[in-house]
C-alpha cells in the first residue's frame, strides 16, 4: 500500500513565477493537510481539505496561495507570484478521518520549494 | 489558541543510554490528542507515538514512552536503550478532538543527536 506521495521533490522558481504542488493521499485516504516548514522550524499548518471541499484555511496566506483536492487526481497547493520568503519544504499528509484512531496523519516525503 | 512549547533545542545521548524529551502546551480544551514525531535527515515525519487526553495511562511503543500529566500540560518523551537510528529532529504535536479541526499543531523541535 503506497504511501503519501507528493511530487515534485524538489522545485525552484524564480520571482514572480507560480508553483504547483502535489500531493496524492494514501489509497482510502479522503482528508488532506497541508503544512510548511521554514528552516529551524516546526511545521505549521495551512490548510484542511476533503474531496472537493475546503474544510479549513485558517493558516493559508490571504493571497497568492490557494488549494484544491478534486473527485479526481491529487490535491493541489498553487502558489502564485511567488517570493523569497515561500522559499520552504511542503507537507502533505492524509489521514481517514478526523476522529478516534482515524485521525492518524501520514506525512509525505515534502517538496522542498527555493525561490530565487 | 493552543500552543505547544518546546524548551530543548538540542539534545544529545550516548548509544544506549535513556534520554528525556520535554513538551508543554496551552490550551482550554479537555479532549484532544498529543503525539510526538519524528523527522530524520531524510525530512520525512514519522509518528513516534499517541496520546489521548481522557487516558491515564501514559503510551508506550517499545523504547518509546510518554509522561503525560494533564493538569500540568506536560507531555515528555522517553526514549530507552538509544540507538543511532533515533538521531533526528522530534517534534511535539497537539491536535483538538471532534468537530472539524484536524489540523495539528506544532512545536519548534529538539534536534537529538545519539553518539556511539
Amino acid at each position: 500500500n503506497a504511501g503519501v506521495m507528493q511530487n515534485p521533490r524538489h522545485l525552484v522558481r524564480r520571482r514572480g513565477q507560480e508553483a504547483r504542488l502535489r500531493c496524492s493521499p494514501m489509497k482510502g485516504h479522503s482528508h488532506v493537510y497541508w503544512y510548511r516548514q521554514l528552516p529551524e522550524e516546526g511545521l505549521k499548518f495551512m490548510v484542511y481539505l476533503q474531496k472537493e471541499n475546503i474544510i479549513d484555511e485558517s493558516g493559508m496566506p490571504k493571497e497568492r496561495f490557494s488549494a484544491e483536492f478534486p473527485k479526481e487526481g491529487p490535491s493541489i497547493l498553487r502558489i502564485q507570484q511567488v517570493v523569497r520568503g515561500d522559499s520552504a519544504a511542503y507537507f502533505c499528509a492524509s489521514s481517514l478521518g478526523t476522529g478516534g484512531s482515524y485521525n492518524e496523519q501520514f506525512f509525505g516525503p515534502g517538496t522542498r520549494l527555493t525561490v530565487l | 489558541a493552543q500552543t505547544v512549547t518546546q524548551s530543548q533545542p538540542e539534545m544529545s545521548v550516548q548509544e544506549a543510554e535513556t534520554v528525556t524529551l520535554s513538551c508543554t502546551y496551552d490550551t482550554s480544551e479537555n479532549n484532544y490528542y498529543l503525539f510526538w514525531y519524528k523527522q530524520p535527515p531524510s525530512r520525512q515525519m514519522i509518528l513516534v507515538i499517541r496520546q489521548e487526553a481522557y487516558k491515564q495511562q501514559n503510551a508506550t511503543e517499545n523504547r518509546f514512552s510518554v509522561n503525560f500529566q494533564k493538569a500540568a500540560k506536560s507531555f515528555s518523551l522517553k526514549i530507552s536503550d538509544s540507538q543511532l537510528g533515533d538521531t533526528a529532529m522530534y517534534f511535539c504535536a497537539f491536535m483538538k478532538y471532534g468537530g472539524s479541526q484536524g489540523n495539528l499543531i506544532f512545536g519548534k523541535g529538539t534536534k537529538l543527536s545519539v553518539k556511539p
